[in-house]
């Protein structure tokens, strides 16, 4: 079993819909996360972290935590071309040293 | 504000030789990290280091040498390169393990073709 599994996709939805992608990690005493946008050749960039359970809004991206299913996910609301990129989720590793664990990403695609 | 910087940010090298691929930081972060990703695999950690002089070993670190001598720089060794090196490598930083502190930050990436 994979520490992180994503959906690679990829996921296709029209602009202006609310984009979905979710994560499940098998760390269960992880207490941090963290959403990152990669586009293509590119290095990945900071969308959203997330400490507790429940959801965390920021502009048009909400995360949402839960530690007992061992789930996190982030919406992307009103979708638009340019947030097509691979999404990475990454729970700190428990053990110390700030490990980031990632998993494979999740592709989305806004189409017109 | 240069950030973290990378070079080179491209790279092409022949199995065998020694290639070593740098890393700066103008931030003062205690953390950094070198990652390679590929296909597949996503993005996976060689090697960190909390501090100057103090260096461990992630999930891939086979191959690979590091040091930090001074805060700013975390140099990444190939003692030896082979094919199964080829891969586009990330250096990330991060001030601290505290929370608020502990994300990371990506440099351009390098891009590895060993023949």
């Amino acid at each position: 079993q994979k520490e992180v599994e994503q959906n690679s996709g990829p996921l296709s939805v029209p602009e202006g819909a609310i984009a979905s992608l979710n994560c499940t990690y098998s760390d269960r005493g992880s207490q941090s996360f963290f959403w990152y946008r990669q586009y293509s050749g590119k290095s990945p960039e900071l969308i959203m972290f997330i400490y507790s359970n429940g959801d965390k809004e920021d502009g048009r991206f909400t995360a949402q935590l839960n530690k007992a299913s061992q789930y996190v996910s982030l919406l992307i609301r009103d979708s638009q071309p340019s947030d097509s990129a691979t999404y990475l989720c990454a729970p700190i590793l428990t053990g110390g040293g700030n490990k980031l664990t990632f998993g494979t990403g999740t592709q989305l695609k806004v189409e017109l | 504000d240069a950030g973290i910087t990378q070079s080179p940010r491209y790279k092409i090298t022949e199995t065998g030789r020694q290639v070593t691929l740098m890393c700066h930081q103008t931030w003062s972060h205690s953390y950094m990290f070198w990652y390679r990703q590929d296909l597949g695999h996503g993005l996976r950690l060689i090697y960190y280091s909390a501090a100057a002089d103090i260096t461990d070993k992630g999930e891939v670190p086979d191959g690979y040498v590091v040091s930090r001598s001074k805060t700013e720089n975390f140099p990444l060794t190939l003692e030896s390169a082979t094919r199964s090196q080829t891969s586009v490598y990330f250096c990330a930083s991060s001030e601290s393990v505290s929370r608020g502190q502990e994300t990371q930050y990506f440099g351009p990436g390098t891009r590895l073709l060993v023949l």
